[in-house]
């Protein structure tokens, strides 16, 4: 069975420019779910989806943006790029919203602002 | 709501010691309870979760978790640590009446000396 797998792997961009993330789920999840994970910060809960809407997000400007297509894979928009915006940005999946389920996570996409 | 506090941004121990990892956690209900563990330059990986049965849960790699609800703790320990087990450690709680939203802690860096 394939695991949640995140594109790019690695992404360079400069300030003020506009970066896509994208993640395909475990087949049979429906629920999508980003993390930032930024040097010595842990792991700050950005977007989660589900069923094609948008369920909760995290404690981010609205320069953060995502969406979930029909097939439950999703993208992560991040906008007027800033250099504090580099870090390794996590995708994970589970069975769906209404439950204590296990996330999956993916190997991240590694995003360098310069 | 709920919140997860991890004691300790880094533990180091010997090859072959106790390794104890804490967590306490703020929930308004009963929570189910994670632990996930990230190895170098990879993405997270479930140990073991805590759903309302057992209080002592087995996890993979030898690792196991006590939920005491009078201490609102899930420490992970583990009888002997292995060179291995070098990684970092993430406790989080996913609340039931928040729609299961998971909230991950910041993270405790193990180190282990030979």
């Amino acid at each position: 069975e394939a695991g949640v797998t995140q594109s790019p792997t690695h992404l360079i961009k400069t300030r003020g420019q506009q970066a896509t993330l994208r993640c395909s789920p475990i087949s049979g999840h429906t629920s999508v779910y980003w993390y930032q994970q930024a040097l010595g910060l842990g792991l700050q809960f950005l977007l989660w989806y589900d069923e094609g809407e948008e369920r909760n997000r995290g404690n981010f400007p609205p320069r953060f943006s995502g969406r979930q297509f029909p097939n439950y894979s999703s993208e992560l928009n991040v906008n007027a790029l800033e250099l504090e915006d580099s870090a390794l940005y996590l995708c994970a999946s589970s069975l769906g919203a209404g439950g204590p389920d296990e996330q999956f996570f993916g190997p991240g996409t590694r995003l360098t602002v310069l | 709501a709920q919140s997860v506090t991890q004691l300790g941004s880094h533990v180091s121990v010997s090859e072959g010691a106790l390794v104890l990892l804490r967590c306490n956690y703020s929930s308004s209900v009963p929570p189910y309870l994670f632990w996930y563990v990230q190895y170098p330059n990879q993405g997270l990986q479930l140990l073991l979760k805590y759903t309302s049965a057992a209080t002592l849960v087995k996890g993979i790699n030898g690792f196991e978790a006590e939920f005491k609800k009078s201490e609102t703790s899930f420490h992970l320990t583990k009888p002997s640590a292995h060179m291995s087990d070098a990684a970092e450690y993430f406790c989080a709680v996913s609340d039931p009446t928040g729609g299961f939203k998971t909230i991950f802690g910041a993270g405790t860096r193990l180190f282990v000396k030979a």
